[in-house]
Parts: structure tokens; C-alpha cells; sequence
């Protein structure tokens, strides 16, 4: 079964300092991979995803993520962390027949220092 | 576009009272899907819709948890008697037709059941 590996559950970085969140998947076929943003009290906001073609995708608010396949990692990152990005990231995975399904990380949760 | 809607926002319950959750989704989807968040983990799905059919409810509780979806539009998530561990937040998302499952969630229903 497919599923979704968030090793870090709470990371602290200073404003203005490179964040880089790991995700691992476990899954047979190419995976269709997602990263979300959960601020306090609101619903999942889609970040970036991969589906084939180019390793590196960008996405919103200058996020970025790598597709490694050797590593079944899709690690996301951002040069340089702004106080309103503190939030629970979700990697997640599509699964089931047409990846029509979301199979969830536990999430990372990010807390900015000014 | 209006993104999906979801009341109520709160809701807090004796264990054994029932409880019931509306959704409506973006214009056009046809897929509609309730999530479980659990405090500290990532969504669980636990019911799928295309159109007003079922497509995947392994995940439901079907002993205690219902919905439904009669127009094909807007759905109700119900829950009959609530537990304890029902506590938790209630999303709803939709997703974009054809391709590559790009999933709007709602702001969800945070439950808390006494």
C-alpha cells in the first residue's frame, strides 16, 4: 500500500533562513506527489505537485520541491523563510486506481524565529 | 471562484448525540471527497463521490458514519452515535475533472465530542 513518510514532526528556523522538509513515499509505480499548506484553522492549500517530466517543480510563495526516485524523496525547500510561512506542511501521495485518492504525511509542523 | 464551502465551523457535542456536516463543492466538480484530521496527523480519507455514486468508503465507519451526495452536488457528512474519538477536524474537497487529481479543500469542521 502507498504511503507517506514526514520523518520530522516540528522544525524551528530563523526569518530569513533556507528550509528544506523531507517527505519519503512508498509506492510502486511513478507516484503522483503533492506538498499542501495547513495555516491554523483553514483547509489544505495545494503548494506544488509532480506528476512526470522535470525533477524540480515549482510552486507558490517561492517553494520548490526535487523528485528524487533513487530515494523516494520529494523533499521541499525555500531559500529564504518569511515569518507567514510558519504552518503544518503535508506531503502527500496519490494512490488508488487513477491516483484519485490522497494518501497524507503526518505533516511537519514550521515555527519561524524572528 | 468561489472555493468549497463548509458549515458549520465548530461544533461541540456529548458523546452518543449525533451530529451532521454540510459540504459544497467547487462548481463543476464532479469527485467529492470527506477527510478525517486526527490532532497531530495529516487528513485520513473516509468517503469518495463521483457525481451522487460511492466510489471508495473502506476507510467510513459505517456502523456510526453516513453521507451522502442525492443531487450530485452538495453532500452531509453524518455521525450517529459520536465518541470520544470522533474529535477531530471534518474536510471537504473536490477535484478538478480529468486529470491529474488536484484536490480544493474546504476550511473544515473542527468536532469536539465531551
Amino acid at each position: 500500500a502507498q504511503s507517506v513518510t514526514q520523518p520530522d514532526i516540528h522544525i524551528t528556523v530563523s526569518e530569513g533562513a533556507s528550509l528544506e522538509l523531507r517527505c519519503n513515499y512508498s509506492y510502486g509505480a511513478t507516484p503522483y506527489l503533492f506538498w499542501y499548506v495547513q495555516s491554523p484553522g483553514q483547509g489544505l492549500q495545494l503548494l506544488l505537485k509532480y506528476f512526470s517530466g522535470d525533477t524540480l517543480v515549482q510552486g507558490i510563495k517561492g517553494f520548490e520541491a526535487e523528485f528524487k526516485r533513487s530515494q523516494s524523496s520529494f523533499n521541499l525547500r525555500k531559500p529564504s523563510v518569511h515569518w507567514s510561512d510558519a504552518a503544518e506542511y503535508f506531503c502527500a501521495v496519490g494512490a488508488g486506481r487513477g491516483a484519485q485518492k490522497l494518501v497524507f504525511g503526518q505533516g511537519t509542523r514550521l515555527t519561524i524565529n524572528p | 471562484e468561489a472555493g468549497v464551502a463548509q458549515s458549520p465551523r465548530y461544533k461541540i457535542i456529548e458523546k452518543r448525540q449525533s451530529v451532521a456536516f454540510w459540504c459544497n463543492p467547487i462548481s463543476g466538480h464532479a469527485t467529492l471527497y470527506w477527510y478525517q484530521q486526527i490532532l497531530g496527523q495529516g487528513p485520513k480519507l473516509l468517503i469518495q463521490f463521483q457525481n451522487n455514486g460511492v466510489v471508495d468508503d473502506s476507510q467510513l465507519p459505517k456502523d456510526r458514519f453516513s453521507a451522502e451526495r442525492l443531487k450530485g452536488v452538495d453532500s452531509t457528512l453524518k455521525i450517529q452515535p459520536a465518541k470520544l474519538e470522533d474529535s477531530a477536524v471534518y474536510l471537504c474537497a473536490s477535484r478538478t475533472p480529468g486529470g491529474y487529481n488536484e484536490q480544493f479543500f474546504g476550511p473544515g469542521t473542527r468536532l469536539t465530542v465531551l
